[in-house]
């Protein structure tokens, strides 16, 4: 299947201190990618839908100014939580869409895991 | 968008058949049935998607009635390996379309 990449995998910072995280299809063009974050033994939770080239829809509760979303090209989002606070420590994965015909697809990235502290 | 229901959890034993269920009973006619698998401190992974009757591939197998209301995956002799949490996702097959994640059915497979 599609290989979806994350970087960093693991990063612990201050709080107060920005983080960003990449997320990258490595063998295919995605228009369209998504931000989960995942808090222990609970389930994905959608933050934001981003498309290539245009502002991304971030879901109800989720500050647009504290995790800003870049989808600059086909093959890269990124994700900056910004003065992240120890309640922003969480596992961000994100997934992006491969469209093969009339199918469609998402393909996960293996998540970063953020310590704030 | 469709909402899902899946059991919280389910035991198994080694070599078994597992079967999961998924309720999504607001199915839209766009929708498709994808179910993903997804270890501690990892990304979900792909396992099958389908859209009426049967699809069938190297690791599972997933059933959808006609009315599409709901979908068993099925796991053929499942093994320790397989101890994971199994999300069934329902959604348009178009560009942009967001997935949301139910609870997800964590499965425990016991020697």
């Amino acid at each position: 299947g599609a290989v979806v990449s994350q970087h960093p995998s693991r990063v612990i910072c201050k709080s107060g201190t920005s983080v960003k995280i990449e997320c990258r299809s490595l063998d295919f063009q995605a228009t369209t990618m998504f931000w989960y974050r995942q808090f222990p033994k609970q389930s994905l939770m959608l933050m934001a839908t981003s498309n290539e080239g245009s502002k991304a829809t971030y879901e109800q509760g989720v500050e647009k100014d504290k995790f800003l979303i870049n989808h600059a090209s086909l093959t890269l989002s990124t994700l900056t939580v910004t003065s992240a606070h120890p309640e922003d420590s969480s596992f961000y994965i994100c997934s992006a869409s491969a469209l093969s015909g009339s199918t469609d697809t998402q393909y996960f990235g293996p998540g970063t895991r953020l310590t704030v502290l | 968008l469709a909402k899902t229901t899946q059991p919280i959890s389910m035991d198994s034993y080694e070599g078994q058949e597992v079967n999961i269920t998924c309720s999504h009973n607001n199915i839209a006619t766009n929708d498709y049935i994808t179910w993903y698998q997804q270890f501690p401190s990892q990304g979900p992974r792909f396992i099958i998607q389908g859209y009426k009757t049967k699809v069938t591939n190297e690791v599972a197998s997933l059933f959808i009635p006609a009315d599409r209301k709901s979908s068993t995956l099925s796991l053929p002799r499942v093994s320790l390996s397989d101890t994971a949490v199994y999300y069934c996702l329902v959604g348009d097959k178009g560009l942009g379309n967001d997935m949301r994640f139910g609870a997800g059915t964590r499965l425990t497979v016991k020697p």
